[in-house]
C-alpha cells in the first residue's frame, strides 16, 4: 500500500506568480485535505475535497483553489503569490469507508516566495 | 483565534525521562483528539488518538490522558529515547463539521538527550 505522495518537494516562486501543487492520496482514500504549515507553526486547514467537490474551506482567500480528480488525486493552486504564502503545504487523505478523522499526511511541498 | 492551545513550546529531557505535553480546547463539539509526530522535512505522522468517552489510552510508550470536564488532554512518552526527538502536535476535530477538519496546536519541540 503506497502512502500519500506530493510533488514537487520544493519550489521557489516570485511574488505575483501562480503555483500548482499535486497530491496523490493513499490507496483506498477518497477524501483529500490541504493544510498550510508556516515555519514554527501547526498546520492550518485550507480546504477539503470529497468526491471531486470542495467540502469545506478554512480562512484562506479565493486565490487558493483546488481540484480533485476521479482517481482521488488532488491539486492545490495558488494565484498572485504573496511573500506570506511561503510555507510547507501538506496534503492529507482519509480512508473511504472508515473514520474520516484518521488523516494520513504526505511529506509536503516546501514553497518559497521571493 | 487558536482553537487548540499547546504547551510547552519546547521541552528537553534526558533519555529515560517522561516528557509531558499539554493541550487545552474550548469547543465542546470537539470529539476526536489525535497527536501527530513530525520530523524535520517530513509530514506529520499520526501517533495516537483518543475520543472523549475514555480518560486514557496507551499505545506502546505513548499515553494520552483526557480530562473532559477541564477540556484538557496530554501526551506522556514513557522511557523517552533520542529517536523521539521531534515536534509533536496535538489536534482536535468535530465529526459534525467538515468531515474531520483538524485544528492543530502550535507544536512542542522535544529534545531527548542521550
Amino acid at each position: 500500500e503506497t502512502g500519500v505522495t506530493q510533488s514537487p518537494t520544493h519550489l521557489i516562486k516570485t511574488r505575483g506568480q501562480q503555483v500548482t501543487l499535486r497530491c496523490s492520496s493513499q490507496s483506498g482514500h477518497n477524501t483529500v485535505s490541504w493544510y498550510q504549515q508556516a515555519l514554527g507553526q501547526g498546520p492550518q486547514f485550507i480546504f477539503q475535497y470529497y468526491r471531486e467537490e470542495e467540502n469545506g474551506r478554512g480562512n484562506f482567500p479565493p486565490r487558493f483553489s483546488g481540484l480533485q480528480f476521479p482517481n482521488y488525486s488532488s491539486e492545490l493552486n495558488v494565484n498572485a503569490l504573496e511573500l506570506d504564502d511561503s510555507a510547507l503545504y501538506l496534503c492529507a487523505s482519509s480512508p473511504m469507508a472508515s473514520s474520516l478523522e484518521t488523516q494520513y499526511f504526505g511529506p509536503g511541498t516546501r514553497l518559497l516566495v521571493l | 483565534q487558536q482553537q487548540v492551545k499547546q504547551s510547552p513550546q519546547s521541552l528537553i529531557v534526558q533519555k529515560g525521562g517522561i516528557p509531558i505535553i499539554n493541550c487545552a480546547y474550548e469547543n465542546t463539539a470537539f470529539d476526536y483528539f489525535p497527536w501527530y509526530q513530525q520530523f524535520p522535512g517530513k509530514g506529520p505522522a499520526l501517533l495516537i488518538a483518543i475520543r472523549p468517552d475514555v480518560s486514557e489510552k496507551k499505545e506502546g510508550r505513548f499515553t494520552i490522558s483526557f480530562n473532559k470536564s477541564a477540556k484538557q488532554f496530554s501526551l506522556h512518552i514513557m522511557d523517552s529515547q533520542p529517536g523521539d526527538s521531534a515536534t509533536y502536535f496535538c489536534a482536535a476535530s468535530d465529526r459534525g463539521s467538515t468531515l474531520g477538519r483538524l485544528y492543530f496546536g502550535r507544536g512542542t519541540q522535544l529534545t531527548v538527550w542521550p
